[in-house]
């Protein structure tokens, strides 16, 4: 089964510290995701990335950046947290992107609740 | 822009009984279509990949079926269980690689 794991499953911060989210998955994916999920909005993609250094940015990128040095780890970094930051936050990967062959399933981690103080 | 539309929001129906959840979407060019299950506080589980080509998938008690001509899908979920108490989302996978989501239909199984 694939296995996505995110480095906290809640995190508290204060207004203007940088905070790093760790995903890690072990079934060797190329495309890794990141969402963030709050009432009434839904799950939106903040990025996305389609292998090692490449990234794309996805609805709502404005805030944050991300980081993949090695093919199972992406993180999500808040440069200077913000209270409207506050969300829960979902990784993903998948095998394949969109319109290419193979399977494109996105699996998905437990989550990291974070509250920015 | 694609939208994804949920009906109803909620459910609860009794023990055993089968039940329908429904997605809609408005473009209906789309890559494939997938069905998640959300416990409180946790993660997406998949449950269902239909690709743009297929009718419908099966697993288990589940069945999702695709329309894409109309836009729709539903999601069979036959003799409910309690255990099967969660919110159901779909999302749909087009274009610039990302999954769109509805807002989910909190499903509770009575005993």
């Amino acid at each position: 089964d694939v296995k996505v794991t995110q480095s906290s499953r809640y995190l508290v911060k204060r207004t203007g510290e940088k905070v790093f989210l760790e995903c890690v998955q072990d079934m060797d994916h190329e495309n890794m995701f990141w969402y963030r999920q709050d009432p009434g909005l839904g799950l939106r993609l903040i990025y996305f990335s389609y292998d090692v250094k490449m990234k794309e940015k996805g609805d709502i990128p404005e805030g944050y950046s991300v980081s993949r040095e090695k093919k199972e780890r992406f993180s999500l970094i808040l440069e200077s947290a913000s209270t409207n930051q506050t969300s829960m936050y979902l990784c993903a990967s998948s095998l394949r992107l969109f319109g290419t062959s193979g399977n494109h399933e996105q699996f998905f981690g437990p989550g990291t609740r974070l509250t920015v103080l | 822009k694609q939208e994804v539309t949920q009906i109803p929001a909620a459910l609860s129906v009794p023990e055993g009984e089968n039940l329908v959840l429904n997605c809609s979407f408005t473009d209906s060019a789309i890559y494939n279509l997938q069905w998640f299950r959300q416990d409180p506080g946790k993660g997406l589980t998949s449950l269902l990949l239909i690709q743009s080509s297929q009718r419908e998938q099966t697993s288990g008690r589940l069945n999702a079926s695709l329309d894409k001509s109309s836009g729709r899908s539903t999601l069979y979920i036959a003799a409910s269980q309690p255990g099967d108490s969660a919110t159901y989302l779909c999302a749909v996978a087009g274009g610039a690689q990302k999954l769109v989501f509805g807002q989910g239909t909190r499903l509770t199984i009575n005993p």
